[in-house]
């Protein structure tokens, strides 16, 4: 297990379409996080779970957003009814106590 | 105000170069870390600090935790240190700062 792994890489995506994005964590890691970046911007978090309960969400987190951690691995995201506002790297991080490991992200570009 | 600020915003010096990159935070902490995030966008972790002062290889991060501030310096830059680097208080989750822009020329 080398890392946390982001699928996809990229994602180009028509406006109103559905997206899931799907997050790796390293297996040991009980905590996984889903942040948010745009461009200039440092990223902002989104939600996080501990094992498969999600514990916090963001007020960043609409309705057309959704999160789940099933079984307390890997995790999706899935944004309904996409808007250009949504267009972001989707970074997701795991961690066990105190140590953190990010992805390389998911870009959206919703056109 | 947010809840961790960093400056500069941006940053440019010469290869050779001793840089400092300034972090303030207003929230309660667990630890405190310093981020790297090259133009792909990945990004590597390079401390997490939670008291005193860290080194590793050229780089150094040091927190004050009565002051809430905290500063990552670069000794020796060279261009491949050019990146954004960002702070980010850690407590249940992460708070992060806007991030600096830092460019090394030649």
């Amino acid at each position: 297990d080398t890392g946390v792994s982001q699928n996809p890489r990229h994602k180009i995506t028509k406006r109103g379409q559905n997206v899931t994005f799907r997050c790796d964590p390293i297996s040991e890691h009980n905590r996984l996080y889903w942040y948010r970046q745009t461009l200039g911007q440092g990223p902002e978090f989104l939600t996080y779970f501990q094992n498969e309960a999600q514990l916090e969400k963001s007020r960043l987190l609409s309705d057309r957003f959704s999160a789940e951690r099933p079984k307390g691995s890997f995790s999706t995201l899935e944004i309904q009814r996409t808007e250009q506002g949504d267009s972001a790297m989707y970074l997701c991080a795991s961690s066990r106590n105190r140590g953190y490991t990010f992805g390389s992200g998911t870009r959206l570009t919703v056109v | 105000k947010n809840e961790v600020e960093q400056s500069p915003q941006n940053l440019t010096a010469q290869e050779g170069e001793f840089i400092t990159i300034n972090c303030s935070y207003s929230v309660g902490i667990s630890a405190l870390h310093w981020l790297q995030q090259h133009p792909g966008g990945g990004i590597v972790s390079l401390f997490m600090l939670s008291s005193g002062k860290k080194k590793h290889g050229r780089l150094i991060a040091t927190i004050n935790i009565q002051e809430k501030h905290s500063s990552l310096h670069i000794t020796a830059s060279h261009p491949r240190d050019s990146a954004v680097y960002i702070c980010a208080a850690h407590n249940n989750d992460m708070r992060f700062g806007a991030g600096t822009r830092l460019t090394v020329k030649p």
